[in-house]
């Protein structure tokens, strides 16, 4: 069975600073996909960046970045030079090779301030 | 523009009573999902269709129905044999079941008293 655990319930960082978003799985399978959304307040769930996990290099979307971490089953969100608009949640999600469906983190909720 | 409509946004109804949430999708999309998120809580897949006429179950579809009789629609009915069906519906679409990214649309918050 696959498993995320995103073990931070809440952050907060200053507008311009980086922050780092944790997210661990747990899967059995070789290949698999790792995706990160955003949701703000509005409830709609926004695509942030995807890392296959045959993929040699880290993904990088504009300011956020995948730190894939193989060995360690982590792949956190790094969201470099935050602004206000970055308040919302984040969830981590994976799926397995041959499953069309995501399983979800429970969310880190990401505040930015002035 | 292209993209999904989850119609309405908000939505109240009496316990006991069946309710029908809309999803519509003019991305041309196959592969169409249901999702159900509760408070603190991350999403969890209600059920998904690949192809018209066809869906399968996901991890809580006790208590839900669906239908795929055209491509751009999913409606998802909420029974009342659902214990719990206070919550927030997300509608999602993928170009097909191996699409990498899933597009969500707005959500649907229903309340049952």
């Amino acid at each position: 069975a696959q498993k995320i655990t995103q073990t931070q319930p809440g952050m907060f960082v200053q507008e311009k600073e980086a922050v780092t978003l944790d997210c661990t799985y747990d899967t059995s399978d070789q290949s698999y996909g790792l995706f990160w959304y955003k949701q703000p307040s509005s409830g709609e769930m926004i695509f942030l960046i995807y890392q296959g996990s045959y993929d040699e290099q880290n993904a990088t979307e504009g300011r956020y970045s995948l730190n894939f971490q193989k060995a360690r089953k982590s792949a956190n969100l790094v969201i470099s030079a935050s602004q206000l608009g970055d308040s919302a949640m984040y969830f981590c999600a994976m799926r397995n090779s041959g499953y069309s469906t995501l399983t979800f983190g429970k969310g880190t909720m990401l505040l930015v301030s002035p | 523009d292209g993209g999904i409509t989850q119609s309405p946004k908000y939505l109240f109804r009496k316990e006991g009573q069946n309710v029908t949430l809309s999803c519509e999708q003019n991305l041309n999309h196959d592969a169409m999902y249901w999702y159900r998120q509760d408070p603190g809580q991350g999403l969890r897949l209600i059920y998904y269709s690949q192809i018209v006429n066809d869906f399968q179950k996901g991890d809580i579809a006790e208590g839900y129905s669906v239908s795929r009789e055209k491509k751009e629609s999913f409606p998802l009915t909420v029974t009342s044999a659902q214990k719990n069906p206070t919550a927030f519906y997300l509608c999602a679409s993928s170009i097909d079941l191996e699409g990498r990214e899933q597009y969500f649309g707005p959500g649907t918050r229903l309340t049952v008293t």
